[in-house]
């Protein structure tokens, strides 16, 4: 069936250390591809997403590229900032589909 | 921004109280879910609505019920809580982007449930 998978966490960083969390899928078809991010406390943001080979999202200095041909959509930011610890989901769904399917999410620590 | 609340935030009940988490959206959209989630850790769909009267269960065996009477409104009801069902509720619609026509999931802040 249709998965996603992450790289396990925690991640810790270092403020200004480069950030890459990685996201493969599992999918029988063409899915549209999501970065979401959760702060603690709250529910779910969605932070980028791509409907298409070779399409990059990009939000917040934040940037990923749906790769067809090694099925991947890894995160990527230049330059952490303690603001940005959080827990980071990765996500597929198909046009016109109905559930969205959501990777068991990482855990990003970024210390002063 | 996506525009879909939930009441309460935090709720803390004892044991064998009847509840309703409350989850309302704006966006017009026919599609709505409660997911279970401890925190930080893996998301759980529980519930679902493809639109007005329509209910399913999801992935994750849940004792709760929803009901969906009108697009913007998916409460969620847990008839006698336990201290099992301390958890993190979720509530989320998805409708096609403005700009694409892909169906994107917004989520609602969560409703942090602690039954003692």
């Amino acid at each position: 069936g249709d998965s996603v998978t992450q790289m396990e966490g925690p991640v810790t960083l270092s403020e200004e250390a480069f950030l890459t969390i990685n996201c493969t899928y599992t999918a029988t078809g063409y899915p549209s591809l999501f970065w979401y991010v959760q702060y603690p406390g709250e529910g779910l943001q969605l932070l980028l997403k791509a409907t298409k080979a070779d399409d990059k999202g990009s939000n917040k200095g934040f940037e990923a590229t749906y790769r067809k041909e090694t099925t991947s959509f890894h995160l990527e930011k230049g330059s952490v900032q303690v603001s940005d610890s959080a827990v980071y989901f990765c996500a597929l769904i198909f046009t016109g589909g109905f559930k969205t399917i959501f990777g068991a999410g990482t855990r990003l620590f970024v210390k002063a | 921004e996506a525009d879909i609340y939930q009441t309460p935030r935090y709720l803390v009940i004892g044991t064998g109280k009847k509840i309703t988490l409350e989850c309302s959206q704006t966006m017009g959209h026919d599609k709505m879910y409660w997911y279970q989630q401890d925190p930080g850790m893996e998301l759980h769909l529980i519930h679902y609505s493809y639109g007005v009267n329509s209910t399913e269960k999801g992935d994750l065996s849940s004792e709760s019920t929803v009901s969906r009477i009108r697009t913007e409104h998916f409460p969620l009801t847990l008839e006698s809580a336990r201290p099992s069902h301390t958890s993190q509720y979720l509530c989320a619609s998805s409708g096609p982007d403005r700009v694409i026509p892909t169906d994107t999931q917004y989520f609602g802040p969560g409703t942090r449930l602690t039954v003692l």
